[in-house]
């Protein structure tokens, strides 16, 4: 148990289906990402927030949208996905994201949504 | 930009000791982490280093050489629940705009076997 929970954990959906993915983190972190990971290829982040305003899009498709209410919480929304989406959604979170140089600052993960996109 | 390598699997047996190698090549340097990630499961943290030399916690330790971009994760006595995949990720640098983005590479499939 990392304290950063993550719903659902399995998602089936269609291209021109519209859904949600939620992460939620109890540490009391500032900052929040969204990973992809998929078959083979190394985690790749999509998105971070930092005290609720995004600080960096890794250039990801319109198709994704995120959302970061508090600092407690980040949402995904999903539409008219592809079947190359389909993949692992990781979401983390760390204390801060401007640190100090040497401060490890980890990043915790969420146990992931596994998302398949028929 | 970033680039790790990391071997793709490795197998060892029950009890034996394990090294698995990370190198990677940077525009920026900041901390290297590794995680454990178990099939279906949260990547979790293992340690971090950011001077050169060997990190100990318990069962496993980790060595960083900045000079040579390397890094290796040591795990030693090793149990059956260690199969997991182990993955290296380098962290940028603050001043050329890094922030605390990490970058990972593929993974190392780990099998202990009896």
């Amino acid at each position: 148990e990392t304290g950063v929970t993550q719903t659902p954990r399995h998602l089936v959906m269609g291209m021109t289906n519209k859904k949600s993915l939620k992460c939620e983190q109890h540490l009391g972190h500032n900052a929040m990402y969204w990973y992809k990971q998929s078959a083979k290829k190394p985690l790749e982040l999509m998105f971070v927030y930092s005290l609720e305003e995004r600080v960096e899009n890794n250039s990801v498709p319109s198709r994704f949208s995120p959302e970061c209410p508090n600092s407690s919480h980040l949402f995904l929304h999903l539409h008219t996905l592809q079947p190359e989406d389909s993949a692992l959604y990781l979401c983390a979170s760390s204390q801060k994201i401007r640190r100090l140089a040497g401060e490890s600052d980890t990043q915790y993960f969420g146990p992931g949504t596994r998302l398949t996109v028929l | 930009g970033q680039n790790i390598d990391q071997p793709t699997e490795m197998t060892a047996t029950e009890g034996a000791i394990v090294q698995i190698n990370c190198t990677y090549q940077t525009s920026g340097f900041n901390g290297l982490f590794w995680y454990q990630q178990h099939a279906g499961e949260a990547p979790t943290f293992l340690s971090y280093n950011v001077l050169d030399g060997l990190e100990e916690k318990g069962r496993f330790s980790s060595f960083l050489s900045r000079s040579k971009g390397y890094s290796y994760l040591l795990l030693k006595e090793l149990q059956m629940k260690d199969s997991a995949s182990y993955l290296c990720a380098v962290r940028g640098n603050i001043l050329t705009g890094g922030g605390n983005k990490l970058t990972f590479g593929t993974g190392t499939q780990l099998k202990v076997e009896l």
